[in-house]
């Protein structure tokens, strides 16, 4: 059971918009750590996507967007593309050790 | 360009031990904390250790805490992760990666891993 959840999975059609949700607790995100996510496209190693739970590093597409608030997070992905479909974990910090959501399968349909 | 490459790892019987290593260039080695991170066959990410540039500062999941010892070689721009009386649920890819502070900062680069099998 990870600290931070994940839905396992979410879906959308090219073009759409979706959003997927981080919950953790006032020991991890409510007690104001960053959230970064994370995306691991097929066969492939993790990607950083946001870092400090709404910036984008170099390169990734303004289709990508990260929001905090409260002990939740949420990263969201605007025009869906096919090449989108990749596995999202959300991390930040408990106890000041690293922790990860359980990641969520994004299908494009 | 920004590599990391792991190598160590292997089919190992429970109870016994393994080093892996990873390779690191393209970036200032010791400007970097350094980590593992593992992912069991078709499961989601786990931190395993971090270490800071210079060493002081090092940092363990308690799922690991007092088998697996993380060290670097600033010198050979190397990381490594000694794991002893490894247990079946080891099994994992082992990914080293980059963090510019050990404690809080995003991982920037991934390696591609290095699998571990423990079993019989």
């Amino acid at each position: 059971q990870s600290v931070l959840t994940q839905p396992p999975s979410v879906s959308g059609a090219p073009g759409q918009r979706v959003t997927i949700s981080c919950t953790g607790s006032s020991s991890n995100i409510g007690a104001g750590y960053d959230v970064h996510w994370y995306q691991q496209l097929p066969g492939t190693a993790p990607k950083l996507l946001i870092y400090g739970s709404t910036n984008r590093p170099s390169g990734v597409p303004d289709r990508f967007s990260g929001s905090k608030s409260g002990t939740s997070a949420s990263l969201a992905i605007t025009g869906l593309q096919a090449e989108d479909e990749a596995d999202y974990y959300c991390q930040s910090y408990d106890s000041s050790l690293r922790v990860f959501g359980g990641g969520t399968k994004l299908t494009v349909l | 360009e920004v590599q990391l490459v792991e190598s160590g790892g292997g089919l190992v019987q429970p109870g016994r031990s393994l080093r892996l290593s990873c390779a690191a260039s393209g970036f200032t080695f010791d400007d970097y904390a350094m980590h593992w991170v593992r992912q069991a066959p078709g499961k989601g990410l786990e931190w395993v250790s971090g270490i800071s540039w210079n060493s002081g500062t090092i940092v363990y999941a308690d799922s690991v805490k007092g088998r697996f010892t993380i060290s670097r070689d600033n010198a050979k721009n190397s990381l490594y992760l000694q794991m002893n009386s490894l247990r079946p649920e080891d099994t994992a890819l082992y990914y080293c990666a980059t963090s510019i502070v050990v404690v809080i900062a995003p991982f920037d680069y991934w390696g591609q891993g290095t699998l571990v099998t423990v079993s019989s």
